[in-house]
């Protein structure tokens, strides 16, 4: 996973609590994105971003926010985190876009109780 | 929601043999397929990024077509090896002015030795 890193890595946590991970890059890739993996559905997309301050929805972004506030960081937050959001979260870079390859991070287990 | 299918969901396949399997997207509006390896415990890792019609990518014993017309993407593995087993996604990209990727859902191959 060279030049993205995700955290934490694993979280358990309660239903109702606030929850953010991150994802840091080190490539100065524009894009950054979020995905969740749950078993039958694949990798789906939350929220990305293609720029500093520029984000748009995903197909699952209901219940989460997201901010960049400087290229190396894309922050995912839960503002109160619920059993459905018990997933696998992977953060994604790419240098532009749909048309080149993303660079998974090691993805981030979230547990809600 | 943009509908990606991935066929078969999975695959036994002895050791030595080739192999196929098909990805399915919308034949309108495309931009570009991606495919990714994917194993256990590991983060999806690209194989390929497809743009044209009729492209063809090989990394050493993959391959990948394309027909954007009638929206399909064949990944072949020849002589398929132990390492070989993961599960593969593919990923399409509209040109609806966005850089949202839909994944599909992925074939997962076993290889048997």
């Amino acid at each position: 996973d060279a030049g993205i890193t995700q955290s934490p890595r694993h979280k358990v946590t309660e239903t109702g609590t606030p929850v953010t991970l991150r994802c840091h890059q080190t490539e100065n890739h524009r894009y950054m994105y979020w995905y969740r993996q749950d078993p039958g559905h694949g990798l789906r997309l939350i929220h990305y971003s293609y720029g500093v301050k520029d984000t748009d929805k995903g197909e699952v972004s209901d219940g989460y926010s997201v901010s960049r506030s400087k290229t190396e960081d894309f922050l995912l937050t839960l503002e109160s985190a619920t059993s459905s959001q018990t997933s696998v979260y992977f953060c994604a870079i790419s240098e532009s876009g749909g048309a080149n390859v993303l660079t998974f991070g090691a993805g981030s287990r979230l547990t809600v109780l | 929601i943009l509908n990606v299918e991935q066929s078969p969901q999975s695959l036994h396949v002895q050791e030595g043999d080739s192999t196929n399997f098909t990805c399915s997207f919308p034949s309108s509006n495309f931009y570009a397929l991606h495919w990714y390896r994917w194993e256990t415990a590991k983060s999806p890792e690209a194989l390929f990024v497809m743009t044209l019609n009729g492209d063809e990518k090989k990394k050493g014993r993959i391959s990948a077509t394309l027909n954007t017309k009638e929206g399909y993407s064949y990944l072949y593995i020849k002589g398929s090896q132990p390492e070989d087993s993961a599960t593969y996604l593919c990923a399409f990209k509209s040109n609806f002015g966005n850089e949202k990727l839909t994944f599909g859902t992925g074939t997962r191959l076993t290889i048997i030795p």
